[in-house]
């Protein structure tokens, strides 16, 4: 079936240094791949998106990066501070072939991430 | 203020018993998740509904059950069939080929 592999699980990076997550895809049909970014206790939150018809799109610190070709998508923080400390999750939507429908997703086991002072 | 609610933040199941967690939404948005989180998991689709009286199962929808009555309103059941429901259920609801907006999430533990 369909799935998202994320890496690497940890995370732990200086103040001020660049930090990059990677995710792979199976579903050649996936067409937007979204970030969210989950602080512990509470609900994740999105916090940038890439759909297929675009190879970066950057946002502040924050960047994504998409090669379809080879099926794989990034995230990229930099200048990271102490509150970019979470689990960030990547995420693929499912294909036509899931039923005939779009938009939900799959998602990675995510990546913590700890920035230190 | 627009947003997703889900109630209560904390339940407690004794065996055998059903329980229902609830998920209301006023984005107007046609399509709600139910998601599962256990830790090094990631977020495991149970139930999925794009339109008012339809929903179709994810990938772990045993032990699970869902309507869709409401556009605002998708409660999820977990009922006496689910073995392991000790977890952390997250909600969602998006426009359709959008990201979506997360509900604060409830934490269900057996005793």
């Amino acid at each position: 079936g369909e799935n998202v592999e994320q890496h690497p699980s940890t995370l732990s990076v200086q103040e001020g240094d660049s930090a990059v997550i990677k995710c792979t895809y199976s579903d050649s049909a996936s067409n937007y791949f979204p970030w969210y970014k989950q602080e512990l206790g509470k609900r994740p939150q999105l916090i940038i998106d890439i759909r297929s018809n675009v190879g970066e799109k950057k946002d502040q610190r924050i960047a994504v990066t998409l090669n379809k070709t080879a099926k794989h998508f990034s995230l990229h923080i930099t200048e990271t501070q102490p509150e970019d400390s979470a689990v960030y999750f990547c995420a693929a939507s499912r294909g036509m072939n899931y039923g005939g429908s779009q938009g939900n997703l799959i998602f990675g086991k995510g990546t913590k991430l700890s920035v230190k002072p | 203020d627009g947003g997703i609610t889900q109630s209560p933040k904390y339940l407690f199941r004794k065996e055998g018993q059903n329980v229902t967690l609830s998920c209301e939404q006023n984005l107007n948005h046609d399509a709600m998740y139910w998601y599962r989180q256990d830790p090094g998991q990631g977020l495991r689709l149970i139930y999925y509904s794009q339109i008012v009286n339809d929903f179709q199962k994810g990938d772990i929808a045993e032990g699970y059950s869902v309507s869709r009555e409401k556009k605002e309103s998708f409660p999820l059941t977990v009922t006496s069939a689910q073995k392991n429901p000790t977890a952390f259920y997250l909600c969602a609801s998006s426009e359709r080929r959008d990201g979506y907006t997360f509900g604060s999430g409830t934490r269900l533990t057996v005793v």
